[in-house]
């Protein structure tokens, strides 16, 4: 795979359930990030991974959402006991340490 | 607090005619600067980045970014636009190393033929 992965590219469930969304990084890229793309609120910054370091959970809305890193590679975010208002897209991104960020397609979340 | 800020939420131009799009940032040291275009229904593809150096830079599809610490700016130029660059721009920043992205708002581009 060329590029960063993510699954599902669209989900739909009802308010108070939990969703899990995965993303598979570029190889060899050390740092992953989510972010979350909602039309009132722009592109948001929410957690990043930066190899085995502790990761940067300042943009977290809420402890509603976690998100955790296996191996240094795939991570999922989780979303529990969900809210119309986390409707979004959820952007997962990774790079090599000071290169740029590479995008996946993004998962779009609709919370009904 | 770290910024970036795009004035201008809609731009239309006509096919074959020149382009800029504005992004101002607020930092407290010179950031690292980005330029990136979002399809419909697609990720974030990079045109551009500014890490130091020469403060004209080249992108993909016949995409430059000026850098102007003067301005605090780093506006997007094509001299020459195509139906096909109709998409929503963003401008980012972050403060280096494996920092995240700040965002700005976007921009929607929209090409008359």
């Amino acid at each position: 795979g060329a590029g960063v992965s993510q699954s599902p590219s669209n989900k739909v469930t009802e308010k108070g359930k939990d969703v899990e969304l995965r993303c598979d990084p570029i190889s060899g890229h050390t740092a992953l990030y989510w972010y979350r793309q909602s039309l009132g609120q722009g592109l948001e910054f929410l957690i990043y991974f930066q190899g085995n370091s502790a990761p940067d959970k300042s943009g977290l809305p809420s402890d509603r959402f976690s998100a955790e890193r296996t191996g240094g590679s795939v991570s999922t975010l989780t979303i529990q006991r969900t809210q119309q208002e986390d409707s979004a897209v959820y952007l997962c991104a990774s790079s090599q340490l000071n290169q740029p960020q590479h995008f996946g397609d993004g998962t779009r979340l609709s919370i009904l | 607090a770290q910024s970036v800020t795009q004035p201008d939420i809609h731009i239309t131009v006509s096919e074959g005619a020149s382009l800029e799009l504005r992004c101002n940032y607020s930092y407290g040291a010179t950031p690292y600067l980005f330029w990136y275009v979002q399809s419909p229904g697609q990720g974030l593809q990079l045109l551009l980045k500014y890490f130091s150096g020469d403060t004209l830079v080249q992108g993909i599809k016949g995409f430059e970014a000026e850098f102007k610490r003067s301005q605090s700016s780093f506006n997007l130029r094509k001299p020459s636009v195509h139906w096909s660059d109709a998409a929503e721009y963003f401008c980012a920043g972050s403060g280096g190393g494996a920092d995240g992205l700040t965002f700005g708002k976007g921009t929607h581009l929209i090409i008359q033929p």
